[in-house]
């Protein structure tokens, strides 16, 4: 167990939906970050946020967004789906802002039918 | 930039032979490597890290992985494999700091052959 939580575990929708993916990260952590995993696309970063500001940006739709709250937990919007959304998303937390090892939460796994 | 190449995409080795999975990274920075472990359903777990102290990094559950500058090589290996150890495993080099991001490996299936 790393510490980090992601509710829901499974996500089941349909295209043209929104749905919100939460993350907490390990108590004390003030990195977030967000990866997509995919069959075709591997894993890719998403976003991170440090102490609530936004970080640094990866290839993230326009049609995804998120951000962190004051108690530091995370959420991830998703909007527009499409049927290549569908993938496992996972957060990560780390300490500060350096190049610290960042633990990974369980993941969200997101179908769209 | 950073990246990675992870060579294998499946790897398959007796129960009790040497495992060894292969990364070669790409680094504009002096490079931070990790190895992280997937098993089925699960999320990422770090089994080991180079922050250029020790060219040796020993790491959880018998793995060690070696940094050869000369080579770009961070390659995993372990002296003995267990049918637990059967995963899939992926490298990963952290971004410069103000994007600490983790670009990832394309990831080694492991198989254990009992």
């Amino acid at each position: 167990d790393s510490g980090v939580t992601q509710t829901p575990k499974h996500l089941i929708t349909a295209t043209g939906q929104r749905v919100t993916l939460r993350c907490s990260p390990r108590s004390g952590d003030l990195s977030v970050y967000w990866y997509q995993q995919s069959l075709d696309q591997g894993l890719q970063f998403l976003i991170q946020y440090y102490n609530g500001e936004e970080r640094a940006k990866g290839n993230i739709l326009e049609r995804f967004s998120a951000q962190q709250f004051p108690d530091l937990h995370s959420e991830l919007n998703l909007s527009s789906l499409e049927l290549g959304d569908s993938a496992l998303y996972f957060c990560a937390s780390s300490v500060g802002r350096g190049r610290d090892t960042q633990y990974f939460g369980p993941g969200t796994r997101l179908t769209v039918l | 930039a950073q990246s990675v190449t992870q060579l294998g995409s499946h790897v398959s080795v007796s129960e009790g032979a040497l495992v060894l999975l292969r990364c070669n990274y790409s680094s504009s920075v002096p490079p931070y490597l990790f190895w992280y472990v997937q098993y089925p359903n699960q999320g990422l777990q770090l089994l080991l890290k180079y922050t250029s102290a020790a060219t040796l990094v020993k790491g959880i559950n018998g793995f060690e992985a070696e940094f050869k500058k000369s080579e770009t090589s961070f390659h995993l290996t372990k002296p003995s494999a267990h049918m637990s150890d059967a995963a899939e495993y992926f490298c990963a080099v952290s971004g410069n700091f103000g994007n600490e991001k983790l670009t990832f490996g394309t990831g080694t299936r492991l198989t254990i052959i009992p």
